[in-house]
């Protein structure tokens, strides 16, 4: 099966930096959200988008809806310590198909 | 709140056992899921049922089988265990679009 494109796939970063993620597909999605995992957890929800162009905000994190409906992308603004831990985009094409999910983007925070 | 949860955290089996993951969740949901994660792979896709009895392989199913006789437990099972089945496995539940994962199983296989 298709996987997203997720980038980067690490980030080393500074606390009180923004942080910026993407994810691109070549096939169009009817949802795109974010999860995030922290260490030995399961992904929790961070974020969903149902529209193109939609961008939806959840604290210090903005999530964009791609125009063209092949990405999507997430912000953090003003890092912290509990950041830390892996991001996933995931896609849905509707009905009861699963997700699709990128390969994550392992945020680390410096202190 | 929903809740998702997988039996053990942490698991050791041997080489040709026959392994079972067992996830329940308590919210009602038609949709349940098996991922596997690996490092530097991300969340794969094993198998997913939207009802009871009903099953539908993934994107990695062999070597992998599952059962859902009731709506809230859905399992995982491994007929024959192997090192390369050594992994992460998340159970998830859903209604939409949303998944909602248990804390994972850390299963090594020796």
């Amino acid at each position: 099966g298709q996987q997203l494109n997720q980038s980067p796939q690490s980030m080393f970063i500074q606390e009180g930096e923004d942080v910026s993620m993407n994810c691109t597909s070549s096939s169009i999605f009817n949802t795109w959200l974010w999860y995030k995992q922290d260490p030995g957890e399961g992904p929790v929800l961070l974020i969903a988008l149902y529209k193109a162009g939609e961008l939806t905000s959840n604290g210090r994190l903005t999530a964009q809806f791609g125009i063209t409906r092949k990405d999507s992308f997430l912000n953090i603004s003003a890092s912290i310590p509990s950041d830390v831990g892996i991001y996933f985009c995931a896609g849905h094409r509707g009905g009861a198909d699963g997700l699709t999910f990128g390969k994550g983007t392992h945020l680390i925070i410096q202190p | 709140d929903v809740k998702v949860t997988q039996s053990s955290r942490y698991l050791v089996k041997r080489t040709g056992e026959k392994v079972f993951l067992e996830c329940v969740q308590d919210m009602d949901h038609e949709n349940m899921f098996w991922y596997r994660q690996d490092p530097g792979l991300g969340l794969r896709l094993i198998y997913f049922s939207y009802d009871v009895k009903m099953k539908e392989k993934g994107d990695i199913p062999e070597g992998y089988s599952v059962s859902r006789e009731k709506k809230e437990r859905f399992s995982l099972i491994l007929e024959s265990a192997s090192t390369n089945q050594t992994s992460m496995y998340l159970c998830a539940s859903s209604f939409s679009e949303k998944l909602f994962f248990g804390s994972g199983t850390q299963l090594s296989v020796l």
